[in-house]
C-alpha cells in the first residue's frame, strides 16, 4: 500500500511566521504535488515535482516555495504566512505521468 | 489556463435516490480522473477514463467520458448513506509532466 505521510495534521501559526510543512512518500514516487483546499474551490495546486531538486509552478504559487532535497520528500514553505493562506493542504505523490495520485491527510493550517 | 467546472456544488438526495455530477473543461482533455473524499478524510481515487466516449462501471457507480474529452459523469444509483462525500474530477490537459487540474467538487448528502 502506497503510503504518504504530513508531518502534522494541524497546525497554528501567527502572520509573518516561517512555516515548514513536510510531506514524504514511502513508495519510490517521482512526482509529488502540493495543493490548498478551500470550500467552494476545489484543490488547487501549488507546486509540484517531477524529480529530485526539479520543481514546476503550479497554479497559486504566489507566498509559497517548495524544496525535494530527497526523492521521497517535499516540503512546502510559506515565508512568511499571511491569514489568507488559512486553508487545508494536501500533498499528492503519484509514480509517472497520467497515473493515481496518492494524498496525504492533510495539514489543516491556521494563521492568525 | 485549463479550467474545470463542476456541477452542483451540493446534492442532497434520499438513500435509495440516484445521483449525478458533471465536469465540463475549457479544452480537450487527455484524461479525466475521478476521486471521492470522505468527510476529514483525504481524496482516494476511483477510476480514470482516457478514450473518447468510454463507460465505466464500478457496482454502483457509473463514469462516463464525452465523446468530444471535453466532460465527464459520475452516476451512483441508488445511493446509499456510505456514499456520502465529495466527488472531485481532474482533467489532465497534457500539459507539463501530467498536471491535473480538479473540479471545485459535488459533496453528497445522503438522508437515510
Amino acid at each position: 500500500d502506497v503510503k504518504v505521510t504530513q508531518s502534522s495534521r494541524y497546525l497554528v501559526k501567527r502572520t509573518g511566521e516561517k512555516v515548514f510543512l513536510e510531506c514524504v512518500q514511502d513508495m519510490d514516487h517521482e512526482n509529488m504535488f502540493w495543493y490548498r483546499q478551500d470550500p467552494g474551490l476545489g484543490l488547487r495546486l501549488i507546486y509540484f515535482s517531477y524529480d529530485v531538486k526539479m520543481k514546476e509552478k503550479g497554479d497559486i504559487p504566489e507566498g509559497y516555495s517548495v524544496s525535494r532535497e530527497k526523492k521521497e520528500r517535499f516540503s512546502l514553505i510559506l515565508e512568511s504566512a499571511s491569514t489568507n493562506q488559512t486553508s487545508m493542504y494536501l500533498c499528492a505523490s503519484r509514480i509517472g505521468l497520467e497515473e493515481t495520485q496518492y494524498f496525504g491527510p492533510g495539514t489543516r493550517l491556521l494563521v492568525l | 489556463g485549463q479550467q474545470v467546472m463542476q456541477i452542483p456544488q451540493y446534492q442532497h438526495v434520499q438513500e435509495g435516490e440516484d445521483f449525478t455530477t458533471y465536469c465540463n473543461s475549457s479544452t480537450t482533455l487527455s484524461n479525466i480522473q475521478w476521486y471521492k473524499q470522505r468527510p476529514g478524510g483525504h481524496p482516494v481515487f476511483l477510476i480514470q477514463l482516457v478514450k473518447s466516449g468510454e463507460v465505466k462501471k464500478q457496482k454502483r457507480l457509473t463514469f462516463q467520458f464525452g465523446e468530444a474529452k471535453k466532460n465527464s459523469s459520475l452516476h451512483i444509483t441508488a445511493t446509499q448513506t456510505t456514499d456520502v462525500g465529495t466527488y472531485f474530477c481532474a482533467g489532465g490537459g497534457g500539459t507539463s509532466y501530467g498536471k491535473l487540474t480538479f473540479g471545485q467538487g459535488t459533496i453528497l448528502t445522503v438522508h437515510p
